[in-house]
């Protein structure tokens, strides 16, 4: 099955800096990769997603990039803030079925 | 538009005893999941339904756990015996159907602790 392994588990930064979590999935069957933000206590929430027909998206200061043939996808947040710290999730599925299979997390610290 | 909503929002039960969770999606998404998350882990799928028929079922320990979708809208959780390592929060989802992956958006959670 999926298997989907995300690093760093946890990432420091300093406000206004950017940040980078990637993320590498083992089935080349799948071709949607979504990006959940879970704050402590919260619901993850889709922040963005990328299908494998697009090789980059973004929204606003977020931006997802995906490298199929070396089965990684990367999300990018620039200009951090002090409310992006959050867990933020990986997650990838294929078209049929729609099953996600998550990474294990990232916990992002932006410090002000 | 409303979200998914979900009760208990928190249980506390001993072990061996059992814990039914309500999962009631986000008007006309036909897909319904259950994931178990794991403190420090990211969710596990545990079940998914289309409609009232079951989709995937694969990583659900159906020694212990059961789902059911009787009407296509809610849906139930039930573990019966719990163990300790059941001691997460269940988080349900929802989605609309088709055969492009679309977002999954979750509930609050059901935050279960097992003494």
């Amino acid at each position: 099955g999926e298997n989907v392994e995300q690093h760093p588990s946890t990432l420091s930064v300093q406000e206004g800096d950017s940040a980078v979590i990637k993320c590498t999935y083992s089935d080349s069957a799948s071709n949607y990769f979504p990006w959940y933000k879970q704050e402590l206590g919260k619901r993850p929430q889709l922040i963005i997603d990328i299908r494998s027909n697009v090789g980059e998206k973004k929204d606003q200061r977020i931006a997802v990039t995906l490298n199929k043939t070396a089965k990684h996808f990367s999300l990018h947040i620039t200009e951090t803030q002090p409310e992006d710290s959050a867990v933020y999730f990986c997650a990838a599925s294929k078209v049929y079925g729609n099953k996600l299979v998550f990474g294990a997390g990232t916990i992002l610290r932006v410090k002000s | 538009e409303a979200g998914v909503a979900q009760s208990p929002r928190y249980k506390i039960i001993e072990k061996r005893q059992s814990v039914a969770f309500w999962c009631n999606p986000i008007s006309g998404h036909a897909t319904l999941y259950w994931y178990q998350q794991i403190l420090g882990q990211g969710p596990k799928l545990l079940i998914q339904f289309q409609n009232n028929g079951v989709v995937d079922d694969s990583q659900l320990p159906k020694d212990r756990f059961s789902a059911e979708r009787l009407k296509g809208v809610d849906s139930t959780l039930k573990i019966q015996p719990a163990k300790l390592e059941d001691s997460a929060v269940y988080l349900c989802a929802s989605s609309l159907p088709g055969t492009v992956p679309l977002g999954q958006y979750f509930g609050p959670g059901t935050r279960l602790t097992v003494t």
